[in-house]
């Protein structure tokens, strides 16, 4: 167990829609990275978020988005969803340590229908 | 552009057998070199670590050898058990705290 957690496990939802992922660090951990996860594309990194500003932005396309909240848990939203967006999104919880490991959380299936 | 390159995509090895999966980068400003490990179902488990100034490090039977010159690393298990079957992927970070870039994954069996 990383002690990421992230909710909700499952989610299924139609094209067009609307959803939000939510992520909770570890404890002690201020930084939160977005990964997705699909079979053509391979896990590709999102966006990260350290004390609630935003640090870094990867592969995320302008229809989704992200904010970090006080209490550090995260979100992802994602809208206007399409057939294409089905994957798995992972959080991680960056370290402070000397490597600033990244530990992944169980992640959330989203299948769009 | 894929900037961390994997082989091979899937590995079959006896039990007490030695796996090796290789990396190659073209970035280099990357200096963080992690390796995870992945079972169906789960999130990607961190297993190794290492940083360009050093050519090897060992964690158990999980070894990290790293060529800087060659811009290559790779991950090698000793002993490998069927426990260890799972797909390994490596990945490398440019910067204290940037996101990760994955390679494609490797898909390792280990028979019985």
């Amino acid at each position: 167990d990383s002690g990421v957690t992230q909710t909700p496990k499952h989610l299924i939802t139609a094209t067009g829609q609307r959803v939000t992922l939510r992520c909770s660090p570890r404890s002690g951990d201020l930084s939160v990275y977005w990964y997705q996860q699909s079979l053509d594309q391979g896990l590709q990194f999102l966006i990260q978020y350290y004390n609630g500003e935003e640090r870094a932005k990867g592969n995320i396309l302008e229809r989704f988005s992200a904010q970090q909240f006080p209490d550090l848990h995260s979100e992802l939203n994602l809208s206007s969803l399409e057939l294409g967006d089905s994957a798995l999104y992972f959080c991680a919880s960056g370290s402070s340590g000397s490597y600033n490991e990244q530990f992944f959380g169980p992640g959330t299936r989203l299948t769009v229908l | 552009q894929q900037q961390v390159k994997q082989s091979p995509q899937s590995l079959i090895v006896q039990k007490g057998g030695i796996s090796i999966i290789n990396c190659a980068y073209e970035n280099t400003a990357f200096d963080y070199f992690p390796w995870y490990q992945q079972f169906p179902g789960k999130g990607p488990a961190l297993l190794i670590a290492i940083r360009p100034d050093v050519s090897e490090k060992k964690e158990g039977r999980f070894t990290i050898s790293f060529n800087k010159s060659a811009k290559q690393f790779s991950l090698h298990i000793m002993d490998s058990q069927p426990g260890d079957s799972a797909t390994y992927f490596c990945a490398a970070r440019r910067g204290g705290a940037d996101g990760l870039t994955f390679g494609k994954g490797t898909h390792l069996i280990i028979q019985p």
